[in-house]
């Protein structure tokens, strides 16, 4: 176990559907990452979050809103997507953002997303 | 463009021999470099970090780093084939808001008894 947690596990929903993905870390991290992993692509880095406001968005859809309500708990909450945005969303955390390069990252165990 | 380049295999070795994973990335200013393990359907484990150049030791596992080539390697020693997963490396590059982990599409290693 990394110290960060994701539900579900495994999500399945129609393209209308409205979903949400949850993360909390127990790191006591101040920075909160969203990831898409789809394959045979690398890893697409979706949101940072650092202390609770958002600094980084990789030019990603509206579709996906990502909520931080502090600094423990990071959310993405779905909307109309579409089968191509079946992939694994991985949650991960880091001790800051951006302030130093060095920074490992702990990632979650991610949550299988089936749009059908 | 800023990139990170990985052989996506499969690399198979047998066991007890030295697995050898490479990687090069774009960014000549790039500081800290990570090694991360995903088995199937599982999220990444980060097994190694490496900041300087030369070889790092972590029990049956090395990195090593070269800057001037742009270059950082990870090799497996006595490999076994609970290591048979992929292995992503990634680079931390600067963008416009700070630092960014840069992942390659991985090196699938698989480890034949």
């Amino acid at each position: 176990e990394t110290g960060v947690t994701q539900t579900p596990r495994h999500l399945v929903m129609g393209m209308t559907n409205k979903k949400s993905l949850k993360c909390e870390q127990h790191l006591g991290h101040n920075a909160m990452y969203w990831y898409k992993q789809s394959a045979k692509k690398p890893l697409e880095l979706m949101f940072v979050y650092s202390l609770e406001e958002r600094v980084e968005n990789n030019s990603v859809p509206s579709r996906f809103s990502p909520e931080c309500p502090n600094s423990s708990h990071l959310f993405l909450h779905l909307h109309t997507l579409q089968p191509e945005d079946s992939a694994l969303y991985l949650c991960a955390s880091s001790q800051d953002y951006p302030g130093s390069s060095y920074n490992e990252q702990f990632f979650g165990p991610g949550t299988r997303l089936t749009v059908l | 463009q800023k990139e990170v380049e990985q052989n996506s295999g499969p690399l198979s070795v047998p066991e007890g021999a030295i697995a050898s994973l490479n990687c090069t990335y774009s960014d000549r200013g790039s500081q800290s470099f990570f090694w991360y393990r995903q088995y199937s359907g599982k999220s990444p484990e980060l097994i190694m970090f490496i900041y300087s150049n030369g070889d790092k030791e972590d029990g049956r596992f090395t990195a090593q780093l070269n800057k001037a080539s742009q270059y950082v390697s990870l090799l497996i020693r006595d490999s076994q084939p609970s290591d048979s997963a992929t292995y992503l490396c990634a680079v931390n590059m600067l963008a416009d808001s700070g630092y960014a982990l840069n992942f390659g599409k991985g090196t699938s290693l698989l480890v034949t008894p």
